[in-house]
Formats: C-alpha cells, sequence, structure tokens
C-alpha cells in the first residue's frame, strides 16, 4: 500500500511567485488536509478537503487556495509568495473526516 | 477553539533513563488528543491517540501517555529511553464535530545521549 505522497521535495521561489503543491493521498482516502509548518514551530491547519468541497480553513489568508481531484488527490497554490511563506509543507490523508491522518514527507519552500 | 501548551521546548535524557515530554490544551468542546514523533527531514508519524475509554494510552515504540481531564493533561511517557528515540515530538489536539484539523504545540526536542 502507497502512503502519502508529496511533490516537489524542495522549492525555491522569489517573493511575489506563485507556487504548486502537490499530494497524493493513500489508497482508500478521501480526505485531505495541509499544514503549514514554520522553522522550529508546530504545524499550522491550512484548510482541509472531503470529496473535492473544502471542509474547514484555518487562519490562512484566500492567497492560499486548493483543490482536489476525482481521484482524492490535492494541490496547495499560493499566490503573490512573501518571505515568510517559507516553511515545510505537510499533506495528512484520512479514510474519513474523523480517521487518523497519515502524513506525507512534506515540501520545503523556500522563499527569497 | 483550541489550544495546546507543551512546557518543555528542549530535554535532553541519558540512554536508558525514563523520560516524560509534558502537555496541556484548552478547549471549550470536547476533544480526542495525540502525540506525534517528527525525524529530521521527515512528516509525522503518530505514536499514540486518545478517543475514549481508558484514560492510559499505549502507543507505538514502547511510549504510553495518560490523559488527565482535570488537569487537562495528556503527558507522554517512556520507561527507557534509546538512541533512535531523538525526534521532535509534536502533542495535538481535534475537536469531536466539525473539521478534523489538528491543533499542534510547539514541539519537544528529545535528545538522547549516549
Amino acid at each position: 500500500e502507497t502512503g502519502v505522497t508529496q511533490s516537489p521535495t524542495h522549492l525555491i521561489k522569489t517573493r511575489g511567485q506563485q507556487v504548486t503543491l502537490r499530494c497524493s493521498s493513500q489508497s482508500g482516502h478521501n480526505t485531505v488536509s495541509w499544514y503549514q509548518q514554520a522553522l522550529g514551530q508546530g504545524p499550522q491547519f491550512i484548510f482541509q478537503y472531503y470529496r473535492e468541497e473544502e471542509n474547514g480553513r484555518g487562519n490562512f489568508p484566500p492567497r492560499f487556495s486548493g483543490l482536489q481531484f476525482p481521484n482524492y488527490s490535492s494541490e496547495l497554490n499560493v499566490n503573490a509568495l512573501e518571505l515568510d511563506d517559507s516553511a515545510l509543507y505537510l499533506c495528512a490523508s484520512s479514510q474519513d473526516i474523523h480517521n487518523e491522518q497519515f502524513f506525507g514527507p512534506g515540501t520545503r519552500l523556500t522563499v527569497l | 477553539a483550541q489550544s495546546v501548551t507543551q512546557l518543555d521546548s528542549q530535554v535532553p535524557v541519558f540512554e536508558e533513563a525514563p523520560v516524560e515530554l509534558r502537555c496541556n490544551y484548552s478547549s471549550s468542546v470536547s476533544v480526542y488528543l495525540f502525540w506525534y514523533v517528527q525525524y529530521p527531514n521527515q512528516g509525522l508519524q503518530l505514536l499514540l491517540k486518545y478517543l475514549s475509554g481508558s484514560t492510559l494510552v499505549k502507543g507505538i515504540n514502547g511510549f504510553e501517555a495518560e490523559f488527565n481531564k482535570s488537569q487537562t493533561s495528556f503527558h507522554l511517557r517512556k520507561p527507557s529511553v534509546h538512541i533512535s528515540d531523538t525526534a521532535e515530538y509534536f502533542c495535538a489536539v481535534s475537536a469531536l464535530t466539525g473539521a478534523n484539523n489538528l491543533f499542534f504545540g510547539t514541539g519537544t526536542r528529545l535528545t538522547v545521549i549516549p
């Protein structure tokens, strides 16, 4: 059984650019959550998708947006990148909304 | 809203000694409680979780945690640590209803000294 995978592993962007991060959920999982983990901090919830619909959002501005596809994979898009967006972005999938979340290895984004 | 406080940012301990990592939470609703471990350059791995029932929860790698509702605590313990336990540990909570988003503490860096 393949676990949660994320791409790319690392990414370097400059301020003002846009970025798309990708996540493939574990087989049989229909829920995907995204988290931002700044250096030295715990992960912070960005949003959750359940069966292609947004099912909750944390305290992040609208320039953070997402998508979930029919195969339940997901994208996180960030527009107008700022230096403070530099972080590890974690994706987690679960079998349903209230089931255990399984985390991917993350994408390290550096904004210069 | 929920919040989590991990009282120790760093905990050094000698190999084979016991360890306790402390976690307190605050919530206006009933919550589930979790401990995750993060090894360098990796994602999060679930160590254990409290959903209901017995307040003493056993997890992987010999870890256990005790839920104390009156003190709103969920401390993580291991009777004898190994070098391989060196990692970052996160306590987290999620509400029983609504989106299943996890609220994390700031983490405790456990360093096992040979």
